[in-house]
């Protein structure tokens, strides 16, 4: 069975204490591992999208990373503003994603 | 206007009523699509138009029928919805063939029923 599972539910963090969230997907035939940010009241927005194994994307604070098992998106001394809901989600048809439940991240100042 | 808009942004309905949700996206997309989010859930895919034709229906129950006019948009006619119903439902919009196909989501409409 196709899943997505994201670690830790939530995480709290100082302001300036690097960190990582983890994405771990069983799948057939992955064609794309997505994540997305999701603040309170709003919709996910995107961040980046891997395809392989090795592959990695970086924007500002935020590093994502892919294995053949798992994702890890990497914050170096986030701010107060990174604080959001955190999302995986794997690509398994055209139009079909499967989503993990998501990782809230607050960051403390 | 920019982006993915959703209306209303709130709505409280009872199990008898009937209402609509509507979405709008200014990006000249050709995809797309209806999800429901529950609290601590993950996204659940209802349905998927592209070029207005349905070509994704999620095992969705009756009570929820969707309708796509044009390619700008998308709307969820409800009724007789029942008390688990009830979550943030989010329209998205995509490039249908872009190779990232990323979605770009609406606010989301949160939905009570009871």
């Amino acid at each position: 069975e196709d899943q997505v599972t994201q670690s830790p539910e939530a995480l709290r963090l100082q302001e300036g204490e690097s960190s990582s969230l983890n994405c771990s997907y069983t799948v057939s035939g992955l064609r794309g591992l997505f994540w997305y940010r999701q603040d309170p009241g709003k919709g996910p927005e995107f961040l980046f999208t891997l395809y392989s194994a090795g592959e990695e994307k970086e924007k500002e604070r935020l590093k994502a990373t892919l294995t053949k098992k798992e994702s890890f998106l990497h914050i170096t001394a986030p701010k107060p503003e990174d604080s959001a809901t955190y999302l995986c989600a794997v690509r398994i048809s055209n139009y079909q994603l499967i989503w993990g439940a998501g990782t809230k991240l607050i960051i403390k100042p | 206007e920019t982006g993915v808009t959703q209306t209303p942004r709130h709505l409280v309905m009872g199990m008898t009523n009937k209402k609509s949700l509507k979405c709008e996206q200014h990006l000249g997309h050709n995809a797309m699509y209806w999800y429901k989010q529950s609290a601590k859930k993950p996204l659940e895919l209802m349905f998927v138009y592209n070029f207005k034709e349905q070509t994704e229906n999620n095992s969705v129950p009756s009570r929820f029928s969707p309708e796509c006019p044009n390619s700008s948009h998308l709307f969820l006619h409800l009724h007789t919805l029942q008390p688990e119903d009830s979550a943030l439902y989010l329209c998205a919009s995509s490039q249908a063939g872009d190779i990232n196909e990323k979605l770009f989501f609406g606010s989301g409409t949160q939905l009570s029923v009871l």
